[in-house]
């Protein structure tokens, strides 16, 4: 059983099209998170949930939207893609937020190709 | 130090050699740091958390450690194994509440 799952794991489309990524987490975490893995291989913080509620919002461009519809899921849509949103996206999870000293879990990454 | 920084970025030993990396992190403002190993196309897992300046901690053959006074953390890697290739990153959690990743140390062992 897949604590922190995140759908689809390959994703290609056309620069201008909208597309979302899913997470969903079975460990009973009040906070998600996404991360992106940029172009020198950091993993960078986009976004993070508490109990659905938004508590940190990175400078991300606004094309990027997440949505927390219960503490379990926590998507991310982006619009009009561009090619520099080529990048692995992953999800995470932490029994509360990390100010505390949790472990986060995170998804297998989700690889995202704009041509 | 602004950043989390880790060195060296790659690593080749030989199996049954016995090797560290380092992790330097903003001393200002920490709450805690977080050692993960990552194999390629998995999901970067959890080693350990740490909070306490001194605090060592250790998994089989893995252990690490804290100084939080001059910002930095150890890991250890006793007689290294093939399995134990992959890259493993360090974070640091300040007061913001946000995960700051390093590049990572990209370990490599030949049997």
């Amino acid at each position: 059983d897949t604590a922190v799952s995140q759908t689809p794991k390959y994703l290609v489309t056309q620069m201008g099209n909208d597309k979302s990524i899913k997470c969903e987490q079975n460990l009973g975490h009040d906070t998600m998170y996404w991360y992106k893995q940029d172009s020198k291989k950091f993993l960078k913080i986009m976004f993070s949930y508490n109990n659905k509620e938004l508590i940190i919002n990175e400078t991300v461009p606004n094309r990027f939207s997440p949505k927390s519809p219960d503490k379990a899921h926590l998507n991310l849509h982006i619009n009009s893609l561009e090619l520099g949103d080529s990048a692995v996206y992953f999800c995470a999870s932490s029994q509360a937020t990390l100010m505390t000293g949790n472990t986060i879990y995170f998804g297998e990454g989700s690889w995202l190709t704009v041509v | 130090i602004l950043n989390v920084e880790q060195s060296p970025q790659s690593l080749h030993v030989q199996e049954g050699d016995s090797t560290n990396f380092t992790c330097s992190f903003p001393s200002s403002n920490f709450y805690a740091l977080h050692w993960y190993r990552w194999e390629t196309a998995k999901s970067p897992e959890a080693l350990f958390v740490m909070t306490l300046n001194g605090d060592e901690k250790k998994k089989g053959r893995i252990s690490a450690t804290l100084n939080t006074k001059e910002g930095y953390s150890y890991l250890y890697i006793k007689g290294s194994q093939p399995e134990d290739s992959a890259t493993y990153l360090c974070a640091s959690s300040g007061n913001t509440g946000k995960l700051i990743f390093g590049q990572g140390t990209t370990l490599q062992v030949k049997p």
